[in-house]
């Protein structure tokens, strides 16, 4: 189905390695986001980009890094500084909406687990 | 700051009773509202926000103020409604969302 494309869906990695989590979208959107889910913490934003080349840190972006070089790439890596990178990612996109609030669209997510 | 406060992690109500989760913010300026809905081994999904002011599977949310609430309602709920929910506020450029804790509801048959 069209829309945002998170892969992989489960990952496992070691202490001390970093991981590059993958999302791609077809929708034309401008923005991209990352969120991170975790039990009895909702989302939390990572990193979000406007427009490609250009990324934002969210409240909780240490410990991870991103890129845009495409519009419809948005990779997330997780890297060996993330204190405690087991969690559940989401991808996002958004579009302006007649009423100029943007409407978010998530990707299915990304389980990682250290181990 | 800007806040998302969903104070009822977990809520259950029989089915046709009627249903309220509570959401309030904090934000200094002119947020937009929205509630987002995640249903079982779905994706988190919009289920509406305050500035359509329309009704989606039944369920309103009006925009108050004054209380800095957006409470999500229902009169009748059913099994489907089953999900966890999330408040989310969209700040004054439109690109920054925060999301509240969520709130997972049950609806017993």
């Amino acid at each position: 189905d069209g829309g945002i494309t998170q892969s992989p869906k489960y990952l496992f990695r070691k202490e001390g390695q970093n991981v590059t989590l993958s999302c791609e979208q077809n929708l034309n959107h401008d923005a991209m986001y990352w969120y991170r889910q975790d039990p009895g913490q909702g989302l939390r934003l990572i990193y979000y980009s406007q427009i490609v080349n250009d990324f934002q840190k969210g409240d909780i972006a240490e410990g991870y890094s991103v890129s845009r070089e495409k519009k419809e790439s948005f990779p997330l890596t997780v890297t060996s500084a993330q204190k405690n990178p087991t969690a559940f990612y989401l991808c996002a996109s958004s579009v302006p909406g007649a009423s100029g609030a943007n409407v978010l669209t998530f990707g299915a997510g990304s389980r990682l687990t250290v181990l | 700051a800007q806040r998302v406060t969903q104070p009822e992690k977990l809520l259950s109500v029989f089915k046709g009773a009627p249903v309220e989760l509570k959401c309030n913010y904090s934000y200094s300026g002119s947020p937009e509202l929205f509630w987002y809905v995640q249903y079982s081994r779905q994706r988190l999904q919009l289920l509406l926000r305050h500035i359509s002011r329309e009704s989606i599977k039944g369920f309103t949310a009006d925009l108050n103020k004054g209380e800095t609430s957006f409470h999500l309602k229902k009169p009748f709920a059913q099994e489907e409604d089953s999900a966890m929910y999330y408040c989310a506020l969209s700040g004054w450029t439109g690109n920054q969302f925060y999301f509240g804790t969520g709130t997972s509801l049950t609806v017993i048959p």
